[in-house]
């Protein structure tokens, strides 16, 4: 079964840096998404994307977020400057059609 | 996009037969119905999908009544391993038309 790969599982960062959490999703997939999930909370929808651009982007990504395709394969979501309460895990997905998004394991970020 | 009310967690025994139900009011005519399952640090997964009447899949089964108010999820013969959150969503699917909007979800938990 096609997966959706991310990399790093777990990246520990002080607060202040840039980070760049990437992904490879299904390689016939169109849409691409970023998601996160606080802690015991709601899974949250970030940004999707597009024919290589942003189309939809909730409140909370914000200036200090960026998503990049760079190459055919892989997608990324860099956060410029993480404050601690970026800590969450970051899921991708993707998907080609109605029947469903595919989310891969997560990202889990930590900021210290 | 229609907003989604299901139980916030429910019990259950190996072996036994689930029903989660999700109510969706306001759902609209071009809206699907869309059952996620998510383990703890891991991301949602695709469960099952539907737009009216049932619709059953290796996994689980999905019934729609006529006015699509509401939808149950149906597990068969649950086990240890389907202890996980279930979210209901609803709306347009995919693409640049939608993002998923989760809720709480349903925590379910099975007992040997």
């Amino acid at each position: 079964e096609p997966e959706v790969t991310q990399t790093p599982s777990h990246q520990v960062t002080q607060m202040g840096q840039e980070v760049i959490l990437r992904c490879v999703p299904i390689s016939n997939h169109l849409y691409f998404y970023w998601y996160r999930q606080i802690l015991g909370q709601k899974v949250e929808f970030l940004v999707s994307f597009y024919n290589n651009e942003i189309s939809e982007k909730s409140e909370i990504f914000d200036d200090q977020f960026s998503v990049e395709r760079p190459d055919g394969s892989n997608f990324t979501l860099k956060i410029r400057s993480t404050k601690l309460e970026d800590s969450a895990m970051y899921f991708c997905a993707s998907s080609r059609d109605a029947y469903g998004y595919t989310f891969g394991s997560g990202t889990r970020l930590t900021v210290v | 996009l229609a907003k989604t009310t299901q139980p916030i967690s429910m019990d259950s025994y190996e072996g036994q037969e689930v029903n989660i139900t999700c109510s969706h009011n306001n759902i609209a005519t071009n809206d699907y119905i869309t059952w996620y399952q998510q383990f703890p640090s891991q991301g949602p997964r695709f469960i099952i999908q539907g737009y009216k009447t049932k619709v059953t899949n290796e996994v689980a089964s999905l019934f729609i009544p006529a006015d699509r108010k509401s939808s149950t999820l149906s597990l068969p013969r649950v086990s240890l391993s389907d202890t996980a959150v279930y979210y209901c969503l609803v709306g347009t699917n995919g693409g640049s038309q939608g993002n998923l909007i989760f809720g709480k979800g349903t925590k379910l938990s099975v007992k040997p």
